[in-house]
């Protein structure tokens, strides 16, 4: 079946740091990746997605690019923030099928 | 713009009870979700509705799960002879098809049952 895996947290990073967070699949068919993002006490937030190969998401300077080839969707960050400290979820869907597969998160944790 | 909505927020119950939890999704969405989630883990989808329909359950949904959407808008999820190894986070996500992102789901906080 289909699955998702993510690098182990947690990831502890000083402000203005560079962020990758290493998130690879498995997968049947051709799946729509996702990145969520929780901040403590707060509900699942969609940070980005793509949909197909070679598609890059992006949202507050966050980037993501689907990788067929190598099975990855990594999130990348050039500088990060304090307030960016949350635990990310990779994730896939079908499109017209509608559950959601997730990693089992990463935290980051970003000191001033 | 209200977000997805889950009642109670917190729930602690002791063994062999019964809970419900509430779900009230994003009033124009067609299709409810629900996940669950321990700790150190990503959700796991627990089963799903279009409208009122359920179209589909998890393996993880035991006899002791059931869920309803009556009316097609707020969803309830009840818990049977609760067992300690129910104790999770349990998420509601909304979504709307045929939509221009008809697989982004929205979620809502969370209930947090603790079973002792």
């Amino acid at each position: 079946g289909d699955s998702v895996t993510q690098m182990e947290g947690p990831v502890t990073l000083s402000e203005e740091a560079f962020l990758t967070i290493n998130c690879t699949y498995t997968a049947t068919g051709y799946p729509s990746l996702f990145w969520y993002v929780q901040y403590p006490g707060e509900g699942l937030q969609l940070l980005l997605k793509a949909t197909k190969a070679d598609d890059k998401g992006s949202n507050k300077g966050f980037e993501a690019t689907y990788r067929k080839e190598t099975t990855s969707f990594h999130l990348e960050k050039g500088s990060v923030q304090v307030s960016d400290s949350a635990v990310y979820f990779c994730a896939l869907s079908y499109s017209g099928y509608s559950t959601l597969t997730f990693g089992k998160g990463t935290m980051l944790l970003v000191s001033p | 713009d209200t977000g997805v909505s889950q009642d109670p927020r917190h729930k602690i119950t002791k063994r062999g009870q019964n809970v419900t939890f509430r779900c009230d999704p994003i009033s124009e969405h067609n299709r409810l979700y629900w996940y669950r989630q321990t700790l150190g883990q990503g959700p796991e989808f627990l089963t799903y509705f279009q409208n009122e329909a359920q179209l589909e359950k998890s393996r993880l949904l035991s006899d002791r799960f059931s869920a309803e959407r009556p009316k097609g808008s707020f969803s309830t999820l009840e818990i049977q002879r609760t067992e300690q190894g129910d104790s999770a986070m349990y998420l509601c996500a909304s979504s709307l098809v045929g939509g221009k992102g008809a697989y982004e789901q929205y979620f809502g906080p969370g209930t947090r049952l603790t079973v002792t």
